[in-house]
């Protein structure tokens, strides 16, 4: 139980493309998804914290209108990185939380050319 | 927190021995603590957890301690085996979850 997928797993784009990345609960239904940032051989970034329904609070330093975050339903959350630029390349982590407990999908590659 | 332009602290070990990794909290109000580990290009698991009220937790040959005085925590890994190579988190909850910097754990078979 508590799997959390993440789709998808690698994406290339050029300069400019938005680029959007689901984050699903799948047995599960998560009253809080959370989204993180990881550049190489560096923790976990936390960006933004999102509840069902409701906007999303973002970390400082993170730009709500760069990285739109949409929690539609108790199982989906997205992540729309806009207009995406070569320093924005990174692993994008979401994980989903019923309780308190966290769990994390498998995570999104993004490489911006 | 985060390490931002920091490099990941290391601890190797041969195999078979045991492996202490560990790991300071800030927060003293934090009441559920809990370790993570993450394989390259993955996203991090869940390895064992424990509550404040508690000083020490098993699971499959992984130990935690709390030390609540000193706000430490530390992830024992017995008969440490070449898969358990990865970067190890911890976590720290209060309100929300907090991460630590991470270790990297090398195995030399």
């Amino acid at each position: 139980g508590a799997v959390v997928s993440q789709h998808p797993s690698w994406v290339i784009c050029k300069s400019g493309t938005s680029v959007k990345i689901e984050c699903r609960s799948l047995d599960f239904q998560a009253t809080t998804m959370f989204w993180y940032r990881q550049f190489p051989k560096q923790s976990l970034m936390l960006m933004a914290t999102s509840n069902e329904g409701s906007k999303a609070t973002y970390e400082q330093g993170v730009e709500k209108d760069k990285f739109l975050i949409n929690h539609a339903s108790l199982t989906l959350s997205t992540l729309t990185v806009t207009s995406a630029h070569p320093e924005d390349s990174s692993f994008y982590i979401c994980s989903a939380s019923p309780d308190i407990e966290q769990f994390f999908g498998p995570g999104t590659r993004l490489t911006v050319l | 927190g985060e390490s931002v332009g920091l490099h990941l602290p290391t601890l190797s070990v041969q195999e078979g021995d045991n492996s202490i990794i560990n790991c300071a909290y800030s927060n003293s109000a934090s009441d559920y603590f809990i370790w993570y580990k993450q394989e390259s290009g993955k996203g991090p698991q869940f390895i064992i957890d424990i509550r404040s009220n508690m000083d020490k937790r098993q699971g499959q040959r992984v130990t935690v301690l709390l030390n609540k005085t000193v706000k430490h925590l530390s992830l024992q890994i017995a008969a440490t085996q070449p898969g358990d190579s990865a970067v190890y988190f911890c976590a720290e909850a209060h309100n929300m979850l907090t991460f630590g910097g991470g270790t990297r754990l090398m195995v030399k078979p």
